[in-house]
């Protein structure tokens, strides 16, 4: 089967920096996204990764290792806004987008 | 450019009454998918078209769900009789294409809840 792990919730103070894991099983794998979901929004579009390694977006960093079918989103200078639900998603061999359950950010001052 | 709009925003129903969900998408995108959500959970795809073909439907409930897209663009979402499993948030997105690295936009969704 597929399947997409990520933490349920995290904790991180305002101002610091946090890692957010993902790992996944899928058959097939042709690249993962990172989407932010606000409370009551729609998700909106974070990054993209296909290749190993680390892509840097402004205060937003995601990694990706194929090998270990791992990945990380890095937030750096947390913002009470960035208080979000994370969730990572794999597109399969179908081209089919697997979502994960996403990981609730709580930011506190 | 305007995102994709979904209507309506909330809707409350009894259980077995009809329901339908309206989505339009970002202009020039010619996929476009539904998917529901429940809290806490991430988004589960109901179907996608391609145009106005509907190219994965395997994860809808055919025997009281149904979607139709005509003309390539606007799209509806239909449940008949809705039951109470059905609350959730229903998701609209579109994308330029189909290759993997197509990311989605997302409309703002349709809160059901069945009573």
């Amino acid at each position: 089967g597929q399947n997409i792990d990520q933490p349920t919730e995290m904790t991180a103070t305002e101002g610091a920096i946090v890692q957010i894991n993902c790992t996944y099983q899928t058959s097939g794998f042709n690249g993962l996204f990172w989407y932010q979901q606000h409370a009551g929004e729609a998700p909106t579009f974070l990054s993209y990764n296909v290749l190993d390694g680390l892509e840097e977006k402004g205060r937003f960093s995601s990694f990706l290792s194929r090998s270990k079918g791992y990945s990380y989103l890095l937030l750096k200078e947390l913002q009470m806004k960035d208080s979000a639900s994370y969730l990572c998603a794999v597109v399969d061999s179908n081209y089919q987008l697997i979502w994960g359950a996403g990981t609730k950010l709580i930011i506190k001052p | 450019e305007a995102g994709v709009v979904q209507s309506p925003r909330y809707k409350i129903i009894e259980k077995k009454q009809p329901v339908a969900f309206w989505c339009n998408p970002i202009s020039g995108h010619n996929t476009l998918y539904w998917y529901l959500q429940n809290l806490g959970q991430g988004p589960e795809l109901l179907i996608r078209y391609e145009n106005e073909e509907a190219v994965d439907d395997s994860q809808l409930p055919k025997d009281r769900f149904s979607a139709e897209r005509l003309k390539g663009v606007d799209s509806t979402l239909k449940i008949q009789p809705a039951e109470l499993g059905d609350s959730a948030v229903y998701l609209c997105a579109s994308s330029r294409g189909t290759g993997p690295s197509y990311e989605q936009y997302f409309g703002p969704g349709t809160r059901l809840t069945v009573t």
